[in-house]
């Protein structure tokens, strides 16, 4: 089992709608949990961050932690085609001092 | 403001071969990484670092090596390049181990292949 896993893609929505993100984690030890997006070809960037359980939201961005259930979810409101990239959803373990990666859903919004 | 810098950008190698990949981060980050991204993959951690002089295994350390003489630079050296070595590599920088300050800052990435 991978350590973190990612909803399997692609993920296709229609421009304006809301695209789900999911992602389950097995190492208890996590404490924070981040989601980059990454553009193809480019190199990955942040765009979310959380360590308590709950919602954050960011603008059109909401991440959603459930440390019970070990998942994280990231949601985007009113998709827009720049929003299409692959999405790499992370979990980092402090006393280790790293993160490990899933291996992303590619999300495609379609005008 | 460089953040995290690679070089070389792309580079081909013959079986065999070594060489270095350069990184370098100006944001006086402690915690630095070296990920490979194979195609349609997610990252995985080939060596770490928690500060000057310390260094530690990933999930795929095989056939690399690294060092961290300083605070700014984290080289990772490939040796007796095979086919398998193809990749991305990416380069991050991370401020700290807790919390949000844990956000990793990635160079450029460099495209290996190995012919």
């Amino acid at each position: 089992q991978k350590e973190v896993e990612q909803n399997s893609g692609p993920l296709s929505v229609p421009e304006g709608a809301i695209a789900s993100l999911n992602c389950t984690y097995s190492d208890q030890g996590s404490q924070s949990f981040f989601w980059y997006r990454q553009y193809s070809g480019k190199s990955p960037e942040l765009i979310m961050f959380i360590y308590s359980n709950g919602d954050k939201e960011d603008g059109r961005f909401t991440a959603q932690l459930n440390k019970a259930s070990q998942y994280v979810s990231l949601l985007i409101r009113d998709s827009q085609p720049s929003d299409s990239a692959t999405y790499l959803c992370a979990s980092y373990n402090t006393n280790a001092g790293k993160s490990t990666f899933g291996d992303g859903t590619t999300l495609t919004v379609k005008p | 403001n460089a953040g995290v810098t690679q070089t070389p950008k792309f580079r081909i190698l013959k079986i065999g071969q070594s060489m270095t990949l350069q990184c370098a981060q100006d944001m006086n980050h402690n915690y630095m990484y070296w990920y490979r991204q194979d195609p349609g993959m997610g990252l995985k951690l080939i060596y770490y670092s928690v500060g000057a002089g310390i260094t530690d295994k990933g999930e795929v350390p095989n056939g690399y090596n690294v060092s961290r003489s300083t605070t700014e630079d984290f080289p990772l050296r490939l040796e007796l390049a095979a086919p398998s070595q193809t990749s991305v590599y990416f380069c991050a920088s991370s401020y700290s181990r807790g919390g949000a300050r844990t956000e990793a800052f990635f160079g450029q990435g460099t495209r290996l292949t190995v012919v």
